[in-house]
């Protein structure tokens, strides 16, 4: 079967660094994505992560370890508008037409 | 970057009438678009796979004749709701890949259309 865990909901103040973890469960492995989403818009890619390791783009890391079927995203110095919900999604079998399979999403507050 | 849109952005219909909702790719091809349905506060589902010029491959538990996909063309698919009914109301998304990309299978988003249905 497929799955993916991510929590709920967390809480964070400005300025602050939280990890938001996702594991993950599926028939075969091509990638791993996290989107940012706003309530009532559509998901924005925010970072792609196919081999192990860490990948840095400026407030935002993603990290990948393959074997434990585990990935977090990193924000770092956060600010009000990071309140969104946070959404780990994978590839699984490559075949033609293959979707991504979502997790339910982490909605995070970021308060002052 | 690769834009998606997607019309209506928002539709209000009565219950029993069909919507239909388009996902175009603005600036490039895609081969292969995806319906999503999001509830409030839920993650997305995907409804189906859309590939042009074959048929949709839905998935467990949509119904096919209900939700009528299109993809007539590389820019465009459509979907529509038939005799929709107020358990309908949802956000509907789309996604498209493009045809050009190698190995990273990033996917991108449209806007997403709101139907509330009464």
């Amino acid at each position: 079967g497929q799955n993916i865990d991510q929590p709920t909901e967390m809480t964070a103040t400005e300025g602050a660094i939280v990890q938001i973890n996702c594991t993950y469960q599926t028939s075969g492995f091509n990638g791993l994505f996290w989107y940012q989403q706003h309530a009532g818009e559509a998901p924005t890619f925010l970072s792609y992560n196919v081999l192990d390791g860490l990948e840095e783009k400026g407030r935002f890391s993603s990290f990948l370890s393959r074997s434990k079927g585990y990935s977090y995203l990193l924000l770092k110095e956060l600010q009000m508008k990071d309140s969104a919900s946070y959404l780990c999604a994978v590839i699984g079998v490559r075949r033609a037409g293959t979707a991504l399979i979502f997790g339910k999403g982490t909605t995070l507050s970021v308060s002052s | 970057g690769a834009v998606v849109s997607q019309h209506p952005s928002r539709v209000i219909c009565k219950s029993g009438t069909s919507v239909k909702i388009e996902c175009r790719s603005l600036d490039f091809q895609a081969t292969t678009m995806f319906w999503y349905r999001q509830f409030p506060k839920k993650s997305l589902m995907l409804m189906a796979t859309s590939n042009e010029g074959s048929k949709a491959t839905y998935e467990q538990g949509v119904e096919k004749d209900k939700f009528l996909i299109n993809h007539a063309s590389l820019t465009l698919s459509t979907l529509t709701v038939t005799s929709a009914h107020p358990e309908d109301s949802s956000f509907y998304i789309c996604s498209a890949r493009d045809a050009g990309t190698g190995i990273f299978d990033e996917q991108f988003f449209g806007p997403g259309t709101r139907l509330t249905v009464l």
